[in-house]
């Protein structure tokens, strides 16, 4: 185990369906992303939280909406998706210091939008 | 967690052989690098790190070697085993400017042990 956990680890929804992605680190790290894992894409870094600061947000979709309480939890809000979303979500997390970013993923939510 | 409608490289090779894989970098100013192992179902796992002074780094039945010059990358699995096989990325780190670093992901590699 990595000390990431995430929870579902499979998650089936509809177009018109709310659902959230729980991830929590207990590492002690101060930084935490969100990743996207598709089947013809590689993995596509979606948000970066440092110190619970939203630090990136790579022109995603409004239907994903991030929430990082405290720098051990985030969650991905999701709302209204499409097909194309089916993908693995992945959540990972890192000690950030001036030479190094080691990030340690979770195993991810494999999600299937209908 | 496989990205099975993307076109991976594949590697082939018998259980006890060596494995190389290898992975060509982008940015000159990257000075870190990292080795992740993806099985199938599960999230990548970190397996080797190395920094940019050095050329080679040494774990338990793998090795990786850097080689700034043509920005190549390489990972060595000794004596391979059936339960290496997976996908396999390696990712460099570069500081962003910004007081942040920043991380890039390969496309990765597929290794399969035969038996």
């Amino acid at each position: 185990e990595t000390g990431v956990t995430q929870t579902p680890r499979h998650l089936v929804m509809g177009m018109t369906n709310k659902k959230s992605l729980k991830c929590e680190q207990h590492l002690g790290h101060n930084a935490m992303y969100w990743y996207k894992q598709s089947a013809k894409k590689p993995l596509e870094l979606m948000f970066v939280y440092n110190f619970k600061e939203q630090t990136e947000n790579n022109s995603v979709p409004s239907r994903f909406s991030p929430e990082c309480p405290n720098s051990s939890h985030l969650f991905l809000h999701l709302h209204t998706l499409q097909p194309e979303d089916s993908a693995l979500y992945l959540c990972a997390s890192s000690q950030n210091s001036p030479t190094t970013e080691t990030q340690y993923f979770g195993p991810g939510t494999r999600l299937l939008v209908l | 967690g496989e990205s099975v409608g993307l076109h991976l490289p594949t590697l082939s090779v018998q259980e006890g052989d060596n494995s190389i894989i290898n992975c060509a970098y982008s940015n000159s100013a990257s000075d870190y690098f990292i080795w992740y192992k993806q099985e199938s179902g599960k999230g990548p796992q970190f397996i080797i790190d190395i920094r940019s002074n050095m050329d080679k780094r040494q774990g338990q039945r793998v090795t990786v070697l850097l080689n700034k010059t043509v920005k190549h990358l390489s990972l060595q699995i000794a004596a391979t085993q059936p339960g290496d096989s997976a996908v396999y990325f390696c990712a460099e780190n570069t500081s962003a400017g910004t007081g942040r670093r920043a991380l890039t992901f390969g496309s990765g590699t597929r290794l399969q042990v035969q038996p």
